[in-house]
């Protein structure tokens, strides 16, 4: 199993342009999550999704965009980047009951 | 709303320590409380998780106990090695939420 996967790991944007951050999962979790950690922030959440075809917003939603159409993948998606969406972002996931959340080795992203 | 400290934000202490890392929260109504390991520039690592109803979790040299009334958690390591080094991270699951909130973490350094 190769649990919570993201790609790519490492991405430098301009200011503007768009790009998607891909999250799959091989552990048929329900529920998946995007969170970003920032120096002196913590993580926080941005999207999450509680099965395929269901998202809701989390703290910090503006200018990300995601869908999820099956289990296994949730995408998220900068529309139009910008250098305060510099940051690392990890895809989490987790099971129905329980809570224990799995988490992917990240994305870091630098928008210049 | 929920807010998790966790003091001191950085500990250096020699091998063979035993140690104990806090974490605090403001709203006793939570579902579970999860621990978390993180090594520079790598994702998470869920190392422990009690759930509400319960006190404590043990795994191998780490202990987590939970006190939902006074809003507190340690993680107790056991005979610290150099391995241990990394950077520990607490969060709290509120009933109802899907948002995992998190402490700002703590950097432990065990010197050889």
């Amino acid at each position: 199993n190769a649990g919570v996967t993201q790609t790519p790991k490492f991405q430098v944007l301009k200011t503007g342009q768009s790009m998607t951050l891909q999250c799959a999962q091989d552990m048929n979790h329900e529920y998946m999550s995007w969170y970003r950690q920032d120096p002196g922030m913590g993580l926080r959440l941005i999207h999450y999704s509680v099965g395929a075809g269901i998202t809701d917003q989390g703290e910090v939603p503006n200018g990300y965009n995601v869908s999820r159409s099956t289990t296994e993948d949730f995408p998220l998606r900068l529309l139009s980047a910008a250098p305060s969406q510099t940051s690392v972002y990890f895809c989490a996931t987790r099971p129905r009951r329980g809570r224990e959340q799995y988490f992917g080795p990240g994305t870091r992203l630098t928008v210049t | 709303k929920q807010e998790v400290t966790q003091i001191p934000a950085a500990l250096s202490v020699p091998e063979g320590e035993n140690l104990v890392l806090n974490c605090s929260f403001t709203d006793s109504a939570i579902y579970n409380l999860q621990w978390f390991r993180q090594d520079p520039g790598k994702g998470l690592t869920s190392l422990l998780l009690i759930q509400s109803s319960q006190r404590e979790q043990t795994s191998g040299r780490l202990n987590a106990s939970l006190d939902k009334s006074s809003g507190r958690s340690t993680l107790y390591i056991a005979a610290s090695q150099p391995g241990d080094s990394a950077t520990y991270l607490c969060a709290v699951y509120r009933s109802g939420s899907e948002k995992l909130v998190f402490g700002k973490g703590m950097k432990l350094t065990v010197n050889p």
